[in-house]
């Protein structure tokens, strides 16, 4: 069972239009991140949320996460082309007394110019 | 900067080779883990390690194993490819643990392996 759900799963946008990227759960993440993973690499680190409610912009990214913790989105503003690739949400949730750290099953964004 | 370096980009096995996936990374990172990346899944742990000598199975531990006799370096082992094994190999490394005071797991740039 997949614990963070990411949708869409496939975006195609052409350069200049907006576009939200979603995660979501049933459960409660004492933090999530969002990662970036460009074509023949590995996933580069965004940024980090630990509060309800909580937004953070990093240039025309703007990520928010949920006030019950359980979810999370990413708005992009005036996509450009070198905003193409996979993007995954990462969260720290507590199961059966143990911290666990579990990826999302992504979103691939292209941008076309 | 944080390197991740994994040994081979691209593999080809036959099923029944065994595979050795190697992964080094120069920062004296604790922790190390390996993925595997498929698409529409995302990111599934294999293993993990804390420290020399320690592993932990992560939530698809079958069918592989791991080594790790130095710090830098973790293994990733796969006694008897099978073609269910095709798939892209992530290692990554990390100081502390990941989403905790906003720390981060390193990636290395993946194996696509294919199991004939």
């Amino acid at each position: 069972t997949q614990l963070l759900e990411q949708s869409p799963q496939f975006l195609s946008i052409q350069e200049g239009e907006n576009l939200t990227v979603y995660c979501n759960s049933s459960s409660v993440f004492s933090s999530l991140q969002w990662y970036r993973q460009e074509p023949g690499e590995g996933p580069v680190l965004l940024v980090t949320v630990v509060t309800g409610g909580e937004v953070k912009k990093l240039k025309r990214l703007t990520f928010q996460f949920g006030d019950a913790r359980k979810d999370s989105s990413l708005h992009i503003t005036a996509a450009q082309p070198g905003d193409t690739g996979l993007y995954l949400c990462a969260g720290r949730f507590l199961r059966a007394g143990t911290y666990k750290y579990i990826f999302g099953t992504g979103t691939r964004l292209k941008v076309l110019a | 900067d944080v390197k991740v370096t994994q040994s081979s980009r691209y593999l080809v096995k036959r099923t029944g080779e065994k595979v050795f996936l190697e992964c080094v990374q120069d920062m004296d990172h604790e922790n190390m883990f390996w993925y595997r990346q498929d698409p529409g899944l995302g990111l599934r742990l294999i293993y993990f390690s804390y420290d020399v000598k320690m592993k932990e199975k992560g939530d698809i531990p079958e069918g592989y194993s791991v080594s790790r006799e130095k710090k830098e370096r973790f293994s990733l082992i796969l006694e008897s490819a099978s073609t269910n094994q095709t798939s892209m190999y992530l290692c990554a490394s990390s100081l502390g643990l990941a989403g905790v005071r906003g720390e981060t797991q390193y990636f290395g740039p993946g194996t696509r392996l294919l199991v004939l």
